[in-house]
């Protein structure tokens, strides 16, 4: 079956930055998501990848995608206290049909 | 309201009791999820609703849980005879499950504790 593996925890030093890997295992995977949950707040979605791109970037955010080892990273230049956050990995077939898979999350600490 | 609401926002139980929570998606939304977030355990998936199809129930722990949707809008999940190890947050998300790119809204969650 699909599933999205991501590890639970990072820790970075304010002004480093963070990279948040992910591996999914759906060969028919379209679009790729990072959703990020903030303390005590629901999940939104942060950025999202379609599957003919490697890269994409935003501001400080970039994306990319090894579509062949179905490997997925964030990276968060200049990391900042507020970054502080859990960061979830989703992927979905993008054809309406099939649910939305998400990872476990991975819990970010920023150190001051 | 614009987003998805959930309710009751915060429930203690006692062990053996049953409990409803409900979800309210966002108009339109033919696509509705819950999730489970326990300390530790990340994001877990529970159940699926996808406008008139069966719902994909492959996350649900257990035969005490269940879940409906109701004229393809509000849902209700029920736990019955809770445990001490449902304590968790349950989280609902709506999306229009359209072609493309297709974005989760998720409500604020209920936090459920089992006593």
């Amino acid at each position: 079956g699909e599933d999205v593996e991501q590890s639970l925890f990072l820790s970075v030093r304010e002004g480093d930055s963070s990279v948040i890997n992910c591996t999914y295992t759906d060969s028919s995977s379209t679009y790729l998501y990072w959703y990020k949950q903030e303390p005590g707040a629901g999940l939104q979605l942060l950025t999202y990848i379609f599957s003919n791109m490697d890269m994409k970037q935003d501001q400080r955010l970039t994306v990319l995608l090894n579509k062949k080892d179905k490997h997925l990273s964030l990276r968060i230049a200049d990391t900042q206290t507020g970054d502080s956050a859990i960061y979830f990995c989703a992927e979905s077939r993008g054809n309406g049909g099939f649910k939305t898979i998400f990872g476990a999350g991975t819990r970010l600490f920023v150190k001051a | 309201g614009a987003g998805v609401s959930q309710s009751p926002s915060n429930k203690v139980t006692e062990k053996g009791k049953d409990v409803e929570l409900r979800c309210d998606p966002i108009s339109g939304h033919t696509a509705l999820y819950w999730y489970r977030q326990s300390l530790g355990q990340g994001l877990e998936f529970l159940i699926y609703f996808q406008g008139n199809s069966a719902p994909d129930k492959s996350g649900l722990p257990s035969d005490r849980f269940s879940a409906e949707r109701t004229g393809g809008s509000v849902s209700t999940l029920t736990i019955q005879r809770t445990q001490q190890e449902d304590s968790a947050v349950y989280l609902c998300a709506s999306s229009l499950a359209r072609r493309g790119s297709d974005e989760q809204f998720f409500g604020p969650g209920t936090r459920l504790t089992v006593l």
